[in-house]
C-alpha cells in the first residue's frame, strides 16, 4: 500500500536559517505529492504540490521537487521566519485512489 | 467565501455518552472527508463521501463510529458509546472534482473538533 515517511521532529531553527524537511514515499504508479501546513489551533492548509516527476512545487518561499528516482519530495526554504513555525505534513495521492496518505508531521519552531 | 465549518470546536463528554460532530463543506464541493488526529497515530482518514455517498469507510475504527451525509451541505460523525481512547481532534475536509487532477488534490480542512472523553 501507499506510505509516506518524513523526518521526525521537532526541528528548531533560528530566523533566516535554511530549512529542509525530508519526505520519502512508497506508492504504485505515479502519485501526486503534497505538503500541507498546520498552524497552531487550525486545520491543515495546502502549501504546495507536484503531480509528476521532476515537477517543482513552490509557494511562500517553500519549494519541493518530485524525485521519482529517489521517491522523495523534500521541503526546503532558504530563509525561515518566526511565522513559519507550524507542523508540516507530507502526503501523497496514488493513481485513481482519492485518498490522501499523510506522513506523521514535523513540528518546526523558528526562534527570533 | 466561508471555509469548511465544524461544530462544536471543543467537546468534553463522559465515557458511554453519544457524541455527534458536525461539518458543513465548502459550497459546491462534491467530496467530503473525515479525519482523526492523535499524537500516537498521526492523521488518519476515517471515511469519505462523493456526492453524499460513502465511498470508503475502511478507516472507521469500530461499529461505534458512524457517519452520514444527508445532503451536499451537511455531514455528521457520531460515536456511540464514546470511550476515552476516542479522544482526539477530528477534522472534516472537502474538495471538488472540478479542480485539476480529477479532484481531491486540494482538500480544504476545517478547524477541527477537539474531543475529550473522560
Amino acid at each position: 500500500g501507499n506510505s509516506v515517511t518524513q523526518m521526525e521532529g521537532p526541528v528548531t531553527l533560528s530566523e533566516e536559517a535554511f530549512l529542509t524537511i525530508n519526505c520519502t514515499y512508497t506508492a504504485t504508479g505515479y502519485p501526486s505529492l503534497f505538503w500541507y501546513v498546520q498552524y497552531p489551533g487550525e486545520g491543515l492548509q495546502l502549501l504546495l504540490k507536484a503531480t509528476k516527476a521532476d515537477d517543482k512545487g513552490s509557494n511562500k518561499g517553500f519549494e519541493a521537487t518530485y524525485r521519482k528516482e529517489t521517491t522523495s519530495f523534500h521541503l526546503e526554504k532558504g530563509s525561515v521566519q518566526v511565522s513559519d513555525s507550524a507542523v508540516y505534513f507530507c502526503a501523497l495521492r496514488g493513481g485513481s485512489n482519492y485518498k490522501l496518505t499523510f506522513g506523521k508531521g514535523t513540528l518546526l519552531t523558528v526562534n527570533p | 467565501d466561508a471555509g469548511v465549518i465544524q461544530s462544536p470546536r471543543h467537546e468534553v463528554t463522559e465515557m458511554g455518552q453519544e457524541v455527534t460532530l458536525r461539518c458543513k463543506p465548502i459550497s459546491g464541493h462534491d467530496y467530503l472527508f473525515w479525519y482523526r488526529q492523535t499524537m500516537m497515530r498521526g492523521l488518519e482518514l476515517l471515511i469519505y463521501f462523493n456526492n453524499n455517498v460513502p465511498i470508503d469507510d475502511s478507516g472507521m475504527p469500530e461499529d461505534r463510529f458512524s457517519a452520514k451525509m444527508p445532503n451536499a451541505s451537511f455531514s455528521t460523525l457520531k460515536i456511540q458509546p464514546s470511550e476515552p481512547r476516542d479522544s482526539a481532534v477530528y477534522f472534516c475536509a472537502s474538495s471538488s472534482s472540478r479542480t485539476s487532477g480529477g479532484g481531491t488534490d486540494t482538500q480544504y480542512f476545517g478547524p477541527g473538533t477537539r474531543l475529550t472523553v473522560l
